[in-house]
Order: C-alpha cells, then sequence, then structure tokens
C-alpha cells in the first residue's frame, strides 16, 4: 500500500452539480498532483499543489479547483459537473515538486459517475 | 501533439513466460519515464523507472529498456505470474510537474 487514501470510493451526482473529492497524502510528502482517468484511458493530469499553492495545471477548466491542507490533506473541486466528467479521479503525492525521479504513489481512486 | 503511447492494448500469456510490453514516446527532450501497474479497483502502482541516460535498467523480474534513437521503451517481466495480470502504463515525466500516461495495455496470465 502505498499510504495514499482517497474518499469517497465512489460517487453519483447529477449533471450541473458540485462535487468534493478529498485525498489524505503520505506523511512527510508535500505536493499532491490531481488526475482524471476516463475509462480505458490513461490518467491525465489535472494539477499539482505544493505546500497549499498551485504548482501547475493539464488543460483542465478554471471549474477544476482544489486546495491543500497543512495536514497533507487536499480537495478536489469541480463545479457545474457535466457528463464527461464521470471518470475515476487520482491523487497522487510526492515528497517534493518540480524534480525528475521523485516518485509519485498513487491513492485508490474515488470513481465518479455523473447522471 | 507529443505524447506517450503503447504498440498493443492487450497482451496475453502462460505463466512463468516472460512478457515485454512496448511503449512509443515522440518527445525527443524527455529524460524520465516510469512504468506502472494499475489493478482493477486500484491506483497505478510503481514498478520501475529510468533515465535518459541509461538504456537498461532492471529490478526484481522486472527489465526497463530504454532506445532513444527509436524513442522506444520496454518493460519485460520474467517468469510472468498470475499476480501480475494488470494494465500498465508507461509514463513520460513532464518538466514542472506532471506525468504523461499513455493509454496501457492490459496484461492477462493463465496458468
Amino acid at each position: 500500500e502505498t499510504g495514499v487514501t482517497q474518499s469517497p470510493t465512489h460517487l453519483i451526482k447529477t449533471r450541473g452539480q458540485q462535487v468534493t473529492l478529498r485525498c489524505s497524502s503520505q506523511s512527510g510528502h508535500n505536493t499532491v498532483s490531481w488526475y482524471q482517468q476516463a475509462l480505458g484511458q490513461g490518467p491525465q493530469f489535472i494539477f499539482q499543489y505544493y505546500r497549499e499553492e498551485e504548482n501547475g495545471r493539464g488543460n483542465f477548466p478554471p471549474r477544476f479547483s482544489g486546495l491543500q491542507f497543512p495536514n497533507y490533506s487536499s480537495e478536489l473541486n469541480v463545479n457545474a459537473l457535466e457528463l464527461d466528467d464521470s471518470a475515476l479521479y487520482l491523487c497522487a503525492s510526492s515528497r517534493t515538486s518540480g524534480r525528475a525521479g521523485e516518485t509519485q504513489y498513487f491513492g485508490p481512486g474515488t470513481r465518479l459517475l455523473v447522471l | 501533439g507529443e505524447s506517450v503511447g503503447l504498440h498493443l492494448p492487450t497482451l496475453s500469456v502462460q505463466e512463468g513466460d516472460n512478457s515485454i510490453i512496448n511503449c512509443a514516446y515522440s518527445n525527443s527532450a524527455s529524460d524520465y519515464f516510469i512504468w506502472y501497474k494499475q489493478e482493477s479497483g486500484k491506483g497505478p502502482q510503481f514498478i520501475i523507472d529510468i533515465r535518459s541516460n541509461m538504456d537498461k535498467r532492471q529490478g526484481q523480474r522486472v527489465t526497463v529498456l530504454l532506445n532513444k534513437t527509436v524513442k522506444h521503451l520496454s518493460l519485460q517481466i520474467a517468469a510472468t505470474q498470475p499476480g501480475d495480470s494488470a494494465v500498465y502504463f508507461c509514463a513520460e515525466w513532464q518538466a514542472g510537474t506532471a506525468l504523461i500516461f499513455g493509454k496501457g495495455t492490459t496484461l492477462s496470465v493463465s496458468s
């Protein structure tokens, strides 16, 4: 096990609603990254937080936002849910940011279904 | 655009055989690659990594080969076991923050 946990495991929402997903990183890891994994695809980078500030962002609209807290927990918020937001959402923690070779440890993911 | 991809979506092998999973990348500036294993219902699990200044790296039962000339890397699993059945992803580290994943190869091991 990686020591990274996520909640909830599954979630069903309707189009237009808002959702908050949670992640608890490994102790001592000050960087958390969020990924979206559509069915049958590889994970796609959403954004990364380092010491509670956004540190990089992929090709996702502003309705995807996040927070990171000092206690190694973090949140992914998605507003105005769309059907295409249905996916597995993964968080990954690492000791630091922006350095090749820094292993990212993934949680089990939250499966979101938007109806 | 530049991306990391895999040659085959599925691979079926017999228990005890060696497995080879391939990946092609297009960003010649990439200098760090990682292989992840993802079992059903779980997040990706780190297997092995390699930097661009290396051609080969070995772990326990796994070997990663990097051919920079043709921008290709492979994951070799020796003596494949049923527990190796999973989806395997190669990922490229993008300078700054992100891992860029390919689509994955599903490895099925029959006993």
